[in-house]
């Protein structure tokens, strides 16, 4: 079956460092993946999102690749703030919604 | 530009009684709706979906039940509340036309006890 799994559950950086964030998929060849913020107790607010077809799409200090050879998508936070705190949670086409990993919880400290 | 609303936010209920959640969206037509179940460690579960009134598909047996009574209302409910039903319930909508972006509302944390 189709999988997204978003193998660290929390990463933990220094403020002003870039964080990066792993997507990998299994089973299936996605047309699109998606980045989507979550934080605490309120719904998940979508960021970017990248074609198969494209190798990296920007957006002010976020930066999102998609490698089809590696079956994965890296999820970019360059100069990083405290305020970028919050789970991302990263998903792709399921036929009928978004299959959605499980989040990674990034913390950035000052 | 779109809007999508949740109540309530916030609902302590006894094991036992019944539930009625609401979600509706302002600002489109005919969206493509759903219901998720996120747990803690376990991310977000589809629970149903809906392509129009009437229509619902349901992803997961279980205690719950949705319906779609309004083109842009999405009602999950439940006849008897079990503690596993305990979550935070999130709505979310898919603009006609544009099959790809989800967008969500603030959530409801449901607590059984």
């Amino acid at each position: 079956s189709q999988k997204i799994e978003q193998n660290s559950e929390a990463l933990n950086i220094q403020e002003g460092k870039t964080a990066t964030l792993t997507c990998n998929y299994t089973n299936y060849s996605p047309a699109y993946l998606q980045w989507y913020r979550q934080d605490p107790g309120r719904g998940p607010v979508f960021l970017l999102l990248i074609r198969e077809n494209e190798k990296e799409k920007r957006k002010e200090r976020l930066k999102v690749t998609f490698d089809t050879t590696l079956k994965q998508s890296l999820f970019h936070i360059t100069a990083s703030q405290p305020a970028d705190s919050a789970t991302y949670l990263c998903a792709s086409e399921g036929g009928t919604a978004l299959i959605f990993g499980k989040g990674t919880t990034l913390s950035v400290s000052s | 530009s779109q809007t999508i609303h949740q109540w309530p936010a916030t609902l302590v209920q006894p094991v036992g009684s019944p539930l009625s959640l609401e979600c509706t969206v302002e600002g489109t037509s005919n969206p493509n709706l759903y219901w998720y179940r996120q747990a803690a460690g376990r991310g977000l579960q589809l629970l149903f979906y809906s392509v129009g009134i009437g229509q619902i598909s349901s992803e997961v047996p279980q205690n719950l039940s949705a319906s779609r009574p309004q083109d842009r209302q999405f009602i999950l409910s439940s006849k008897k509340l079990l503690l596993s039903d305990s979550g935070f319930y999130l709505c979310a909508y898919l603009l006609a036309g544009h099959q790809e972006t989800q967008y969500f509302g603030p959530g409801t944390r449901l607590l059984v006890l």
